[in-house]
């Protein structure tokens, strides 16, 4: 039972640059988050998803894309990336009124 | 969802009981208050959350008032290791989960 999974866990993009984060969970949980943390700062969600298909906007959806095409994993796509989208990204799951569980991060430099 | 309100930091004696308080006014019937915490750059690690009672776990006990206006987390015995950011939130059933800034907790010797 591994929980919650990040790849990559560390990432250099160019100005421009197209890139996926991929969180997989082997929890058989319908709920998965994506959240991003600068330096200092609390964690701001930017996407979430209630089940396999569906997916809705958080707090900083701007400049991301999501997809939940399968139940246990969440993807978080950077179409054109952005210095200002540097950060660390935490992917979490959870039942539906459980606690959430949190991946390791991936910390990710836009320059 | 309801707002969170929580002192930026404290300080704690290391062995002693660390009381951190939360405001959250506008909580509403179904919102459950939830903690979390977070050391150094690591994923958030959950401490331990309640709706209307009181409750223990081997980590912490959380202390909600009766208007359920306002909730206290508090670590029995401090240690070195339990220096870090705190966050009190609060989540519908099912809901997403919105964090606030936290509290600083500094353990010291």
């Amino acid at each position: 039972n591994a929980g919650v999974t990040q790849t990559p866990k560390f990432r250099v993009l160019k100005t421009g640059q197209s890139m996926t984060l991929l969180c997989a969970q082997d929890m058989n949980h319908e709920y998965m988050y994506w959240y991003r943390q600068d330096p200092g700062m609390g964690l701001r969600l930017i996407h979430y998803s209630v089940g396999e298909g569906t997916t809705a906007k958080g707090e900083v959806p701007d400049g991301y894309n999501v997809s939940r095409l399968k139940k246990q994993n969440f993807l978080l796509g950077l179409e054109s990336a952005a210095p200002s989208q540097t950060s660390v990204y935490f992917c979490a799951s959870s039942r539906d009124n459980s606690p959430l569980h949190f991946g390791n991060g991936t910390r990710l430099t836009v320059t | 969802d309801a707002k969170t309100t929580q002192p930026t930091s404290m300080d704690c004696a290391e062995g002693r009981a660390a009381n951190l308080p939360c405001n959250h006014s506008t909580i509403s019937g179904n919102e459950y208050v939830y903690w979390y915490r977070q050391i150094h750059s690591q994923g958030p690690q959950y401490i331990i959350h309640g709706l209307k009672n009181n409750e223990t776990n081997e980590m912490a006990s959380l202390i909600i008032t009766e208007d359920r206006k306002s909730s206290t987390l508090i670590l029995p015995h401090a240690t070195l290791r339990d220096t870090a950011v705190y966050y009190c939130i609060v989540r519908v059933a099912g809901g997403k989960l919105i964090f606030g800034q936290g509290t600083e907790l500094s353990v010291k010797p």
